[in-house]
């Protein structure tokens, strides 16, 4: 499977835990991103990478959100001190700029799950 | 909040009527993009629109992008049970290249 992966694809945590996800995307991908989906809404942008950067970060993260891509392949989101309001679907992309594609392919997601 | 708003939240149809989606930015965009999420699924690309008043057909669908590059919609002509799912809107604009924001989406049903 050359798709988008992604793990854990659920993660039940109490609150106050922290939380770390992985994604690996499409491997000639350079950029990278993460959303979050909540039921009945649109993925909401999080962060995105491209290679090993990290280029934009939603004001709506806040401080207890990091994300890395250190080699410029997979990312891991990190979520510290986690509270209700963070249970979510976790969704990563990649695309690829090189051809001039903007088509973010998406990975399955991680459902986290907060009590 | 919601940067891009799409209408209709939800629609239900009977096989073979016709299904329309729109999209609205209050800025203009650089792009726009649409994809399709099946229920338990996770959203599958359809189509880009770059160019103001661009139209783009695939197959049963066809997706218009607005002369001033604010407002899309997506039709369906037919729509059939495959066409179940909930299609999302997503612009990116100039300033923010690589960023997109997405519409709430719109739940098709479709009924045979």
């Amino acid at each position: 499977d050359t798709g988008v992966s992604q793990d854990p694809r659920h993660k039940i945590t109490k609150r106050g835990q922290n939380v770390t996800f992985r994604c690996d995307p499409i491997s000639e991908h350079n950029r990278l991103y993460w959303y979050r989906q909540t039921l009945g809404q649109g993925p909401e942008f999080l962060t995105y990478f491209q290679n090993e950067a990290q280029l934009e970060k939603s004001r709506l993260l806040s401080d207890r959100f990091s994300a890395e891509r250190p080699k410029g392949s997979f990312s891991t989101l990190e979520i510290q001190r986690t509270e209700q309001g963070d249970s979510a679907m976790y969704l990563c992309a990649s695309s690829s700029l090189n051809r001039g594609d903007y088509e973010q392919y998406f990975g399955p997601g991680t459902r986290l799950t907060v009590t | 909040g919601q940067q891009v708003m799409q209408i209709p939240q939800y629609q239900h149809v009977q096989e073979g009527e016709d299904f329309t989606t729109y999209c609205n930015s209050s800025t203009t965009l650089s792009n726009i993009q649409w994809y399709k999420q099946r229920p338990g699924g996770h959203p599958v690309f359809l189509i880009q629109l770059v160019k103001s008043g661009e139209v783009k057909k695939q197959k049963r669908l066809t997706f218009q992008f607005g002369e001033a590059k604010k407002n899309s919609s997506l039709h369906i002509t037919a729509t059939q049970t495959t066409d179940v799912g909930t299609y999302f809107c997503a612009g990116e604009r100039g300033s923010t290249l690589g960023r997109l924001y997405f519409g709430r989406g719109t739940q098709l049903t479709v009924w045979p």
